[in-house]
This record gives C-alpha cells, sequence and structure tokens, in this order.
C-alpha cells in the first residue's frame, strides 16, 4: 500500500461545476497536510494546508480533513479553465515514519471544459 | 516574488559532462530537498538536508551528489551526466513552523 494515494485520473468537469479531489494516506500519526497545484512544465504551487479535522476553505478551495478515516479532500468550486492542473496531496506523516519531510502523492490530473 | 531560486533553468548538455544544478533560498530554512520528475509523472525524492553538512539520499537511487556548506545553498551535481538523466529537477525547502515546502522554478535538463 502507498503512503499516501489519491484517485485515478484524469479528472474532467464541465466549468462552473465542483471538481472534487481525494486523497488517502497510510500513516495515522500524520500531522500536516497540503495541496499543492502544478501546471504542465512549472513547479508545485501550494494551495491548501490543513492540520486539524473538519473543514478549511479558501476562496473557491476547501480542504476537508477525517483523521479517523485517513482521508483528505480538496474542493474547488465554481471551476474553471484556469483550474486546469496537475493536484498533489502531500503529507508529513508521524516523525517515526519519515522526519519531517513529506510524503507526495501521484497527483490527479485536472480538465476544466469551457 | 520567488524566494528559492534555481538556475539553469533549462540545460542542454552532451553525454558525459559533469554538471552542477543550482539552488539557493533567502528564507533561512535548515530543510531542503531535491526531486526528480518526469513529464506527467510523480516526484522523486532524490536528496534532502537538515541542515548545514547534512545530507542524505532519498528515495530513488540517483548517481548525483549534493552538498551543504551553507544554509542557503544546496546545489546537485552530475558527475558525469547520461541521457537517463534526462528531466526535470525540482529544488524546496521546508518553512519550520507549518512543514509546507516552497520550490524553486525546477531546472530542466537534456541530455544528449
Amino acid at each position: 500500500q502507498k503512503e499516501v494515494e489519491q484517485n485515478s485520473g484524469p479528472l474532467s468537469v464541465p466549468e462552473g461545476a465542483i471538481a472534487s479531489l481525494n486523497c488517502t494516506y497510510s500513516d495515522r500519526g500524520s500531522q500536516s497536510f497540503f495541496w499543492y497545484r502544478q501546471y504542465s512544465g512549472k513547479s508545485p504551487e501550494l494551495i491548501m494546508s490543513i492540520y486539524s479535522n473538519g473543514d478549511k476553505e479558501d476562496g473557491r478551495f476547501t480542504a476537508q480533513l477525517n483523521k479517523a478515516s485517513q482521508y483528505v479532500s480538496l474542493l474547488i468550486r465554481d471551476s474553471q479553465p484556469s483550474d486546469s492542473a496537475t493536484y498533489l496531496c502531500a503529507v508529513k506523516a508521524g516523525a517515526e515514519t519519515s522526519g519531517s519531510r513529506l510524503t507526495f502523492g501521484e497527483g490527479t490530473q485536472l480538465t476544466v471544459n469551457p | 516574488e520567488a524566494d528559492i531560486y534555481q538556475t539553469p533553468r533549462y540545460l542542454v548538455i552532451g553525454t558525459g559532462k559533469k554538471i552542477t544544478l543550482e539552488c539557493s533560498q533567502t528564507m533561512g530554512h535548515d530543510k531542503m530537498y531535491w526531486y526528480q520528475q518526469d513529464p506527467g509523472m510523480e516526484l522523486h525524492l532524490i536528496h534532502y538536508s537538515y541542515g548545514v553538512n547534512s545530507t542524505e539520499k532519498g528515495d530513488l537511487s540517483s548517481e548525483s551528489t549534493v552538498s551543504r556548506i551553507r544554509t542557503e545553498h544546496f546545489p546537485l551535481t552530475l558527475e558525469s551526466a547520461r541521457p537517463s538523466h534526462t528531466s526535470q529537477y525540482l529544488c524546496a525547502s521546508q518553512h519550520r513552523g507549518n512543514y509546507g515546502y516552497t520550490f524553486g522554478s525546477g531546472t530542466r535538463l537534456t541530455v544528449v
């Protein structure tokens, strides 16, 4: 089992719809969770971080964390063509597992169709 | 404004050449990382450092080496480039408080 798994893509949604990106992780001691956006040929850019159970909203983005289910998600409301990118889930596992470094999922490619 | 800088942005080099990819950050972060990423593929950790004179190999076996003589500088060196080294190399530094990474803009390396 991979330490961080994301729903397989590619994911395609129409403009204006809600895009839902999912991520599960294996280390129950994980503490910090991040979503990065990566445009083709560019480097990853941090868009959301979440540390406690529940929802965290930032503009059109909402991150949801459920530590009991070891699940973190990213919702993008009113999706725009400019949201088309690969979204990477990253997890800071417990210190016993991997120290400070983040573990990244493989990414989910999102396409928003005009 | 970028706080972590990678040079060069693009590099085309012949087989057998020695190359150094530069990475510098102005945030005073102790922890820095090098990733290799092929187009459309996942990130692979190749080296990391938790501070000056501290370097470790990552999850992906790499023929590259790194050094960390100064906090702000974390260069990656390939002693003898091969076509299999063709890839994008991403440098990142980690924030102390929240553990998030800031990535540099990357170096796209092509070995011919």
